[in-house]
């Protein structure tokens, strides 16, 4: 398979755990997004790279929130001391540059906090 | 008023029937506008780009209207595969996050 896979699929925590979600985006795109969906609502724009390179965050992504693409290949998404309000779907999108929208998006890791 | 807005349906209509549905956005400087499927607990798909002169991809039509802000998809002859919430996507100039996804319009075939 080599579209844009994540680890874990789904994950159950307790409020004030820390979490790490990995995403593998496909393997020549060079960029990697990440966002959080909740139920009803469309994918929130979370965090962009190129390459290693984080370029963009947006205010929604809060302090304890951070994510890291060391090599330019996979990255992971780590969310500090989690919330009840954390509970949503990540979802890791990938495409090649320059054309931001058309992204490959991966199945997305599911957490609920408890 | 929200960035992009979606009329959230659901639309239910009988297979074989033609069904459109708009998606209006506030930013006159968006650049580019995509229309992406998303089926139930699944990951969003890229469905057609929509382009300023519309654009046809089999049973689906996409069309943009710059001067009133607003995107449209057409689907002719629905098919029950069809069922899915429909999100569209407007996306500002040179910014990651200046892509912005409506709420979905929930579409649900029926036999």
């Amino acid at each position: 398979d080599t579209g844009v896979s994540q680890n874990p699929r789904h994950k159950i925590t307790k409020r004030g755990q820390n979490v790490t979600f990995r995403c593998d985006p496909i393997s020549e795109h060079n960029r990697l997004y990440w966002y959080r969906q909740t139920l009803g609502q469309g994918p929130e724009f979370l965090t962009y790279f190129q390459n290693e390179a984080q370029l963009e965050k947006s205010r929604l992504l809060s302090d304890r929130f951070s994510a890291e693409r060391p090599k330019g290949s996979f990255s992971t998404l780590e969310i500090q001391r989690t919330e009840q309000g954390d509970s949503a779907m990540y979802l890791c999108a990938s495409s090649l540059s320059p054309r931001y929208n058309e992204q490959f998006f991966g199945p997305g890791t599911r957490l609920t906090v408890l | 008023r929200k960035e992009v807005e979606q009329d959230p349906g659901p639309f239910n209509v009988p297979e074989g029937a033609t069904v459109a549905f708009n998606c209006t956005y506030s930013n006159s400087a968006s650049q580019s506008f995509f229309w992406y499927r998303q089926d139930c607990r699944k990951e969003p798909k890229l469905l057609m780009s929509v382009y300023s002169s519309g654009n046809e991809d089999g049973r689906f039509t996409a069309q943009l209207n710059r001067a009133s802000q607003y995107i449209s998809l057409l689907i002719r002859d629905s098919k029950l595969s069809d069922s899915a919430t429909y999100l569209c996507v407007v996306n500002g100039y040179s910014s990651a996050s200046k892509i912005i996804f409506g709420s979905g319009t929930r579409l649900s075939i029926r036999p």
